[in-house]
């Protein structure tokens, strides 16, 4: 069974970076690419980027650059999704979904982050 | 970026019905168009990729069709459990962008 598994409620002062997590299982970790979704309470899905964690080639929303930057540790089976320069626009629930480069197959239960003073 | 715009942003059916939810792509995307559920609890799902293939566990009440620029979910015989959120999102050019969500509610 396919599993992702995200790391907890985040809470961090604005300014502040936070990383998240996802452990995935129940698949070869280095042959499907990750990708990373926001969303905004009561709004829709964006998508930040994706990672291929077989040699960690990365493709990123324009629109995120700068502002998050993934990573994969192989031994671990992890992936990593840092959020830099908080801002209350940051605010939301992240999800970390395994797929191809074109739809995304299972999907991690979200992290939420909170960014407040 | 390509912009997929739901224009029914809430839609209500009976058990037992067909409902049919509508996604529209503001240039030709080729069918690389799939489908998400989200449930009431933040729970997503991949129903239908590349516009009418059923992803895997998928109940065959599920449906997709469409072409070009429009495109469609169909669900037969409306179950309780079907109650949710659904997104589009094309695939076929980068960024990769979502429509703004369809809430389907039963009557």
């Amino acid at each position: 069974e396919v599993q992702l598994q995200q790391s907890g409620t985040a809470l961090a002062r604005p300014g502040a970076s936070v990383k998240m997590s996802c452990k995935v299982s129940g698949y070869s970790f280095t042959s499907y690419w990750m990708h990373w979704v926001k969303q905004r309470p009561g709004q829709g899905l964006e998508w930040i980027g994706t990672i291929y964690p077989g040699n960690s080639d990365t493709t990123y929303n324009q629109k995120f650059k700068g502002k998050a930057k993934l990573t994969a540790v192989t031994s671990a089976s992890t992936v990593y999704m840092e959020l830099s320069s908080l801002t209350n626009e940051d605010s939301a629930v992240y999800y970390c979904a395994t797929g191809t480069p074109y739809y995304f197959d299972y999907w991690g239960q979200g992290t939420t982050l909170t960014v407040s003073s | 970026d390509i912009q997929m715009t739901q224009t029914t942003s809430s839609l209500s059916g009976s058990l037992g019905d067909r409902v049919t939810i509508s996604c529209r792509a503001s240039q030709d995307i080729s069918n690389y168009l799939n489908w998400y559920q989200q449930k009431p609890d933040g729970t997503v799902k991949l129903l239908i990729y590349y516009t009418s293939r059923l992803h895997s566990g998928v109940p065959s009440r599920f449906s997709g069709s469409g072409s070009g620029t429009d495109y469609s979910l169909i669900i037969s015989n409306l179950e309780q459990e079907d109650i949710a959120t659904y997104f589009c999102q094309q695939g076929n050019m980068l960024p990769r962008t979502f429509g703004g969500g369809t809430k389907l509610e039963i009557k």
